[in-house]
């Protein structure tokens, strides 16, 4: 069984740093890419960031390109979400998601709450 | 970047009723085309992949159809646990990824 295990979220003031971790099992996950979206409270799915299953492409939403970081370590089965300067409008559940293209495999999420 | 548009942005049915949810992109996809339902408080769940295909698991009344810009996802008699938002989400010219705004679905 496909688990992912997000961890990290928490609450940050505006310009603050957070990092966030999935953790994965039940797949091959070096074979896999992966995935973080995150939901503002009552909002949409956004998109945020993608990595290869080997690390070597790396994309990001423009709404946190130059702030955020994604990275993976196939040793832990774990991919990471470092966020820095955080604003009030990434206030947001942020889900972790093995990709084949689409999302097949979604963890519960972490929220991340900015604010002073 | 591709918009995606969902249509209606909520609706109302009762259990039994055949409801279709629309989707349009802002520019031809093929039919690199999800779905997924999502539950309050729960990550959102595949439905479908590849405009049509249903995921392993997922009840056959849920269907989808389309190709291009125009997409529905079909429930053929709606079930008290399909209640939920659900998300069209386009993978064809990434990134970004790109999901439409959502349709709820509630109970009449």
């Amino acid at each position: 069984e496909v688990q992912l295990l997000e961890t990290g979220g928490g609450l940050v003031q505006p310009g603050g740093s957070l990092r966030l971790s999935c953790e994965a099992s039940g797949f091959t996950f070096s074979r896999h890419a992966m995935t973080w979206v995150r939901q503002a409270p009552g909002k949409g799915l956004e998109w945020v960031s993608f990595i290869s299953g080997s690390s070597s492409t790396t994309y990001y939403a423009d709404s946190v390109k130059g702030r955020f970081t994604i990275s993976r370590d196939n040793s832990k089965n774990t991919v990471s979400l470092q966020m820095n300067s955080l604003r009030a409008e990434d206030t947001a559940i942020y889900y972790c998601a093995a990709t084949d293209y689409y999302f097949d495999n979604w963890g519960q999420g972490t929220l991340v709450t900015v604010s002073s | 970047d591709i918009q995606m548009t969902q249509s209606p942005s909520s609706l109302s049915a009762s259990v039994g009723d055949r409801v279709t949810i629309t989707c349009r992109a802002s520019q031809g996809i093929s039919n690199f085309l999800a779905w997924y339902q999502q539950k309050p408080g729960k990550a959102p769940n595949l439905l479908l992949y590849e405009a049509s295909k249903l995921e392993a698991g997922v009840p056959s009344r849920f269907s989808g159809s389309g190709s291009g810009t125009d997409f529905t996802l079909t429930i053929s008699s709606l079930q008290p646990e399909d209640f939920a938002t659900y998300y069209c989400h386009q993978y064809y010219n990434t990134p970004p990824w790109t999901f439409g705004q959502g349709t709820k679905v509630v109970i009449k």
